[in-house]
């Protein structure tokens, strides 16, 4: 079983809908969480990072998390084409400062 | 404030060959990462450095080997190339454990 689990798409939305975007771990000992976005060619970026169950909202972006069902997810509101790319969802555990990447999902906002 | 710069950006080697990979963390982090990133595989994580001392190790063959100065900058060697090992090759730096920035990579093809 992998350490982090994506459906890897390709998602596609219209411009200004919801983009969903969903990731599953396995370790329970995982202790925060993270979403990179990495566009065609580039090095991924954070977009944000969450550590406690339930939702964190940073401008368009929402991040959720429920460490009973091992689940974390990005929302993007109000989907522009520019957010077309690949989204990472990365976890940590306690100790270490090692990242377990998921294999992205590939999103595209059809304008 | 300068990003993470990797060099080079791109290679070409001949397998059996070795290669060393150079990383410049932004200035003051003193923790440096490495992950290889395929499209089947996704990002895995290589191995980190903080303070010149390996704090961290991913499944990699021993062919894979790294080190960091006093000055914090890291390089990656590998060694006896293979086929698979042609990737792109990320460096990350740090200062706190919340997160990671990314260099824009180095693209490795063995031929």
């Amino acid at each position: 079983q992998k350490e982090v689990e994506q459906n890897s798409g390709p998602l596609s939305v219209p411009e200004g809908a919801i983009a969903s975007l969903n990731c599953t771990y396995s370790d329970r000992g995982s202790q925060s969480f993270f979403w990179y976005r990495q566009y065609s060619g580039k090095s991924p970026e954070l977009i944000m990072f969450i550590y406690s169950n339930g939702d964190k909202e940073d401008g368009r972006f929402t991040a959720q998390l429920n460490k009973a069902s091992q689940y974390v997810s990005l929302l993007i509101r109000d989907s522009q084409p520019s957010d077309s790319a690949t989204y990472l969802c990365a976890v940590k555990r306690y100790t270490g400062n090692q990242f377990y990447f998921g294999t992205g999902t590939s999103l595209t906002v059809i304008p | 404030k300068a990003g993470v710069t990797q060099t080079p950006r791109y290679l070409i080697k001949t397998r059996g060959q070795q290669v060393t990979l150079s990383c410049s963390p932004i200035s003051g982090h003193r923790s440096v990462s490495w992950y290889q990133q395929t499209p089947g595989q996704g990002l895995q994580f290589l191995f980190e450095y903080f303070s010149e001392t390996q704090r961290n190790k991913g499944n990699f063959p021993g062919r894979f080997s790294g080190r960091q100065f006093s000055n914090s900058r890291s390089e990656m060697n590998v060694s006896t190339l293979e086929l698979g090992d042609s990737a792109l090759y990320l460096c990350a730096s740090s200062l706190r454990t919340d997160e990671a920035f990314f260099g824009q990579g180095t693209r490795l093809t063995v031929v």
